[in-house]
């Protein structure tokens, strides 16, 4: 089955605390993007990868770090989480680029206290 | 900057009614717009995706519609069902951008 894979869907963590949130995808897709969704807001790109080894930032690329090392896999990482940070993210892949019909993962519930 | 304008209050709609919804854009000039219906607590899943150069698309008992000069996408569902309920969210892209924009949604409730 074609899909988006994202661990963990919930974590509650603290400030300062390192984490990092994975993201995996069976399709053999080039892009992958990261987003989180804030009420009234709408889905907000954080970081987007074009190929393995190229990475650029998106909207809102402030907090965040990504990898891009596998074909298959994009990492969201937060170095030093704050509460403004408390947010749902998805990780979305596309195989005709970041304009193109994008597959969601299920989403990550993270609340940082 | 762009931005894209989806009705921010709930659509409460009676089964078995037409259910529109509206997807208004402003300083942007996509060459497509795509539309998402995401259930509480899911991703976003794909639905639809229109071209600048069409004026109508359908599938099954949904249709969206694009008019450039107003700016705006129209999706409508017909013979709505309680199964229906969701959020629907509009994306624009590329327009210049490498990158799809997305509105912030309309919840849609079907009342049997």
């Amino acid at each position: 089955e074609a899909q988006v894979t994202q661990n963990p869907r919930y974590l509650i963590t603290v400030t300062g605390k390192k984490l990092t949130v994975t993201c995996s995808q069976n399709m053999n897709h080039e892009y992958m993007s990261w987003y989180r969704q804030d009420p009234g807001l709408g889905l907000r790109q954080i970081y987007y990868s074009m190929n393995v080894e190229v990475t650029d930032k998106g909207d809102v690329p402030e907090g965040y770090k990504v990898s891009r090392k596998e074909k298959r896999n994009f990492p969201l990482i937060l170095e030093s989480p704050s509460p403004n940070q408390t947010s749902l993210y998805f990780c979305a892949s596309s195989s005709s680029g970041g304009t193109g019909e994008l597959f969601f993962g299920e989403g990550s519930r993270l609340t940082v206290l | 900057s762009q931005k894209i304008e989806q009705n921010s209050e709930a659509l409460n709609i009676q089964e078995g009614k037409t259910a529109t919804l509206t997807c208004n854009y402003t300083n942007y000039s996509p060459a497509y717009l795509q539309w998402y219906r995401q259930d509480p607590g899911r991703g976003p899943v794909f639905l639809l995706l229109i071209r600048e150069n069409e004026k109508e698309k359908r599938k099954e008992r949904l249709k969206v519609t694009f008019d450039t000069t107003l700016k705006q996408s129209l999706f409508h569902i017909t013979a709505s069902q309680p199964a229906d309920s969701a959020t629907y969210l509009c994306a624009l892209g590329p327009g210049g951008y490498n990158k799809l924009i997305f509105g912030a949604g309309t919840r849609l409730a079907v009342h049997p």
